[in-house]
């Protein structure tokens, strides 16, 4: 299986600072379609996933600009430029490409 | 809108049987594969369980194989997850989700506890 690993697990970032996921998996994640799928999701308190970005750096409709997906071959980083209240939560990566698919543990972002 | 909306959660004992089901609305759905996802109590996503569009191909994690059966009826535009011989591990809240490599819409979820 392809293990998806994320750091840091816990992450307080104040008002209006940056903020970054890393995400590392144990295999390539290019498919052999030539696309990596690769994808991030945030998980508000009480609410189902959200996927944000997709197949790397692909923002989904509505995600703010201040979100950003980067990486290739196994490292991969979600970015939030300045973060805001509404970003509190926990983020997933995930790995589409291989069989069985699989996520990051997960980062849990809070506000300092 | 799409939307996708899963039922069928609850409490069951150990070796119980339950099955879910996820009705969709707003897409073509005969022509997504849908997948299962969850989420155990303070813990993270795992995923469960992924069909494709026809029905004819099916895959499941390692935890559930053997004990679980994802099927669809196109024409009902629903989605369902058998499950069987369950155990205290998978209490968990279930989401159904479009797609599988990257997937868009998800559910809210269904609560399933397993517990005596």
């Amino acid at each position: 299986d392809v293990v998806m690993t994320q750091s840091p697990l816990s992450l307080p970032v104040t008002l209006g600072q940056p903020a970054s996921i890393s995400c590392r998996s144990s295999q390539g994640l290019v498919h052999s379609d030539g696309n990596t799928y690769l994808s991030w999701f945030q998980q508000r308190p009480g609410q189902s996933p959200r996927r944000l970005i997709y197949r790397v750096s692909n923002r989904d409709s509505g995600v703010p600009d201040r979100f950003s997906g980067s990486g290739s071959g196994t490292d991969f980083t979600l970015k939030i430029s300045r973060v805001e209240a509404e970003d509190v939560g926990v983020y997933y990566c995930m790995q589409g490409t291989h069989w069985p698919r699989t996520f990051g543990q997960g980062t849990k972002l809070e506000i300092k | 809108e799409v939307q996708v909306l899963e039922s069928g959660g609850g409490l069951v004992q150990p070796g119980g049987s339950l099955r879910l089901s996820c009705a969709a609305s707003g897409f073509t759905f005969s022509t997504y594969m849908m997948t299962w996802v969850r989420l155990p109590p303070g813990k993270g996503l795992e995923w469960v369980s992924t069909i494709t569009g026809s029905g004819g191909g099916t895959y499941y994690a390692d935890s559930v194989k053997g004990r679980f059966a994802i099927s669809r009826d196109n024409s009902k535009n629903t989605l369902y997850l058998q499950m069987n011989s369950l155990r205290a591990e998978d209490t968990a809240l279930y989401y159904c989700a479009r797609g599988t490599m990257n997937p868009d819409y998800w559910g809210q979820g269904t609560l399933v506890t397993v517990s005596s």
